[in-house]
């Protein structure tokens, strides 16, 4: 079965960017996308088709998708991004996700 | 706007069964795909069921295949999920997933399912 891998944790300063990979075979072959989650929450998607941003997401939120990596990007951290951050993509109609990436500004 | 409230959560015994339901609106619900997504406690997202638009196909996690069963009903726009045999480590949050590789997946609020003696 297809598997995406993401680091447990990445931290930021605030106001700096932070970069979150997620990596699979052939990734960038298919669209990523990228959840926000903060404890209690439904995921919030932010990046669909690997780098467009849904309606009402801030502009700091970019993402990208290249050979097997793709990779979601916060410029200009700001406290309130501090959550849980899922990427997926679809293997022949299946959903799969990464296991989460917990990102820690400090 | 689109929604997907989910219903049916609960606390339920060790081999027991519990039944979820997903009522959607804000959009045609017969023009997409559907899945069950799960998170246990302190844990990441787990897709466990997929159900083409027309029924036709049906798929199930490893975790859930045998004991859980998808299903639609495109007149009342809503999803189900038959779940028996339930064990300690089906204890989730179960969330209604609307997915499309155009626009991404469009989630509920989710719904708790609490497998305890």
């Amino acid at each position: 079965s297809y598997e995406l891998t993401q680091p447990p944790s990445v931290s930021v300063s605030p106001g700096q960017a932070a970069s979150i990979p997620c990596s699979g075979d052939k990734l960038g072959n298919k669209y990523a996308c990228w959840y926000q989650q903060k404890p209690g929450q439904s995921p919030v998607l932010v990046i669909y088709q690997n780098t467009k941003r849904p309606s009402g997401i801030p502009e700091r939120f970019s993402g990208s998708n290249s050979g097997n990596t793709a990779t979601l990007t916060i410029s200009g951290t700001q406290a309130m991004d501090e959550a849980d951050y899922y990427c997926q993509a679809w293997d022949s109609n299946i959903v799969v996700f990464g296991g989460g990436t917990k990102l820690t500004v400090l | 706007e689109v929604q997907l409230v989910e219903s049916g959560g609960g606390l339920v015994q060790p081999g027991g069964s519990l039944r979820l339901s997903c009522a959607a609106s804000g959009f045609t619900f017969n023009s997409y795909s559907m899945n069950w997504v799960r998170q246990a406690p302190g844990k990441g997202l787990e897709w466990i069921s997929y159900i083409s638009r027309s029924s036709s196909s049906i798929y199930y996690a490893d975790s859930v295949k045998g004991r859980f069963t998808i299903s639609r009903d495109n007149a009342k726009n809503s999803l189900y999920l038959q779940m028996d045999s339930l064990r300690d480590e089906d204890t989730a949050v179960y969330y209604c997933a609307r997915d499309n590789p155009w626009s991404g997946i469009v989630w509920g609020q989710g719904t708790l399912v609490t497998v305890s003696s």
